[in-house]
């Protein structure tokens, strides 16, 4: 099965609308990264997470590696946070490799 | 400016030909990887090298073959192409130990 997997696959928000975006882990991640994928193609750093929370701006995201999982909470969408999602768990014995997950496409309405 | 440089943006390619993907990375990171979004596939690790070492190879196939000349780069060649190896190919480079990788804008790849 997938060692990544986020929820949902897709959402649609209504700017200004707040949402939460999850992952969980079948693997010992250690660390993990959020990225945003604009239309472009582009992978946009979001975090980078050790177990514990971080906030940027209307962005807040939770690692907690006992339970596997971890959150991107946005805050107050809006229309230029659309893309693709991605969370990437990294392993203390993996060579520093990222495991990424499916993807949550986001789609911000006006 | 950008700082981690892939080359070419796209790339068409016909079957059975070999092509090579460039990453070069200014950045001063020591640790370099692959990785490949297909249509089909969430972005998967490829492979990596730390000091121009190879450390991990997670691709089944020996037709993808790394390549680093210099500290700060890592080309890809991929030899008798086929079209299920049409992707989006990411170079992305980390400083070392646990820290976060950062991605190039890619090389995107059909093969026809």
């Amino acid at each position: 099965g997938d060692k990544v997997k986020q929820s949902p696959s897709a959402l649609s928000l209504q700017e200004g609308t707040n949402s939460a975006l999850r992952c969980n882990f079948s693997i010992a991640a250690t660390t993990v990264q959020w990225f945003l994928q604009n239309p472009r193609g582009s992978l946009i750093n979001l975090f980078y997470l050790v177990p514990g929370t971080k906030e940027n701006g209307r962005l807040k995201s939770a690692f907690d590696s006992k339970e596997s999982y971890s959150t991107l909470h946005i805050r107050d969408a809006q229309l230029e946070d659309s893309g693709t999602y991605f969370c990437a768990a990294g392993e203390d014995n993996a060579g520093a490799k990222l495991t990424f997950g499916g993807g949550t496409r986001l789609t911000v309405r006006p | 400016d950008p700082k981690i440089i892939q080359k070419p943006k796209y790339l068409v390619a016909v079957t059975g030909s070999e092509k090579i993907l460039i990453c070069e990375q200014y950045l001063g990171h020591n640790a370099m990887y692959w990785y490949r979004q297909s249509a089909k596939k969430p972005l998967e690790f490829m492979f990596s090298y730390s000091y121009q070492k190879l450390m991990d190879n997670q691709t089944a196939s020996s037709r993808f073959q790394p390549q680093s000349s210099k500290k700060n780069h890592l080309d890809l060649q991929i030899t008798a192409l086929k079209p299920d190896d049409s992707a989006t190919y990411f170079c992305a480079s980390r400083v070392g130990g646990q820290d976060t990788q950062y991605f190039g804008p890619g090389t995107r790849l059909l093969v026809l």
